[in-house]
């Protein structure tokens, strides 16, 4: 099983800051990662896929980058909208696996 | 509009089982594989099953394998997940999600809590 690492579990900043999330593969996996939104109470939103691909109707300030076991997700100038948690997924080995999540906080 | 509408979840002793239901609108199910993905209170995202497109193909996650069981209706535009012999790790909000680009999910629905406790 692929098991994926997010770090750091909880990151605090302030609308207007630049945020950089972080998803390590314990095994190469090429392109094959996405990045999901949850809010509270809500499902999973798809951001990013194949690593470096938005999903239908994402803003601009959300990009993806990485290759092989080191991923990133950028938001390139927060919104108060954005706060939420984050999680990477695998495709690249069944079982499919998410990451652990990073929770974006507003500082 | 297109969306997903899960059903069936409540209450359930160890033990017990339940079937959970996906109703899908705005698209034609029989042409997307379709998955189930849980989080339990307070955690992270944990893929259950995948059934393919026609229903011909299913994969399961290694902790409910044996016990769930992933079944769709594309004439009713419905998937199903039979879950049996429920432990309290089962307890979770269970979410359909449409598969895309092999295996991505870009469409979720907004879940059923099943709570299995005696």
């Amino acid at each position: 099983e692929i098991v994926l690492t997010q770090s750091p579990a909880t990151l605090s900043l302030s609308p207007g800051e630049r945020a950089t999330l972080s998803c390590r593969a314990s095994q190469h996996i090429h392109n094959y990662l996405a990045w999901y939104q949850q809010k509270p109470g809500q499902a999973p939103r798809l951001l990013i896929y194949d690593a470096s691909n938005r999903a239908t109707g994402i803003p601009g300030r959300f990009s993806g980058s990485g290759f092989g076991t080191d991923f990133t997700l950028t938001i390139s100038s927060l919104e108060p909208e954005d706060f939420a948690v984050f999680y990477c997924q695998q495709r690249s080995n069944w079982p499919l696996t998410f990451g652990g999540g990073t929770k974006l906080e507003i500082k | 509009e297109v969306q997903l509408l899960e059903s069936g979840g409540g209450l359930v002793q160890p033990g017990g089982s339940l079937r959970l239901s996906c109703a899908a609108s705005g698209f034609a199910l029989s042409s997307f594989a379709m998955s189930w993905v849980r989080q339990a209170p307070g955690r992270g995202l944990e893929w259950v099953s995948t059934v393919t497109a026609d229903g011909g193909s299913t994969f399961y996650a290694d902790s409910v394998r044996g016990r769930f069981t992933s079944s769709r209706d594309n004439s009713k535009n419905t998937l199903y997940l039979q879950v049996y012999s429920l432990r309290a790790e089962d307890t979770a909000i269970y979410y359909c999600a449409r598969v895309w680009i092999d295996w991505y999910f870009d469409l979720w629905g907004r879940g059923a809590l099943v709570m299995v406790s005696s």
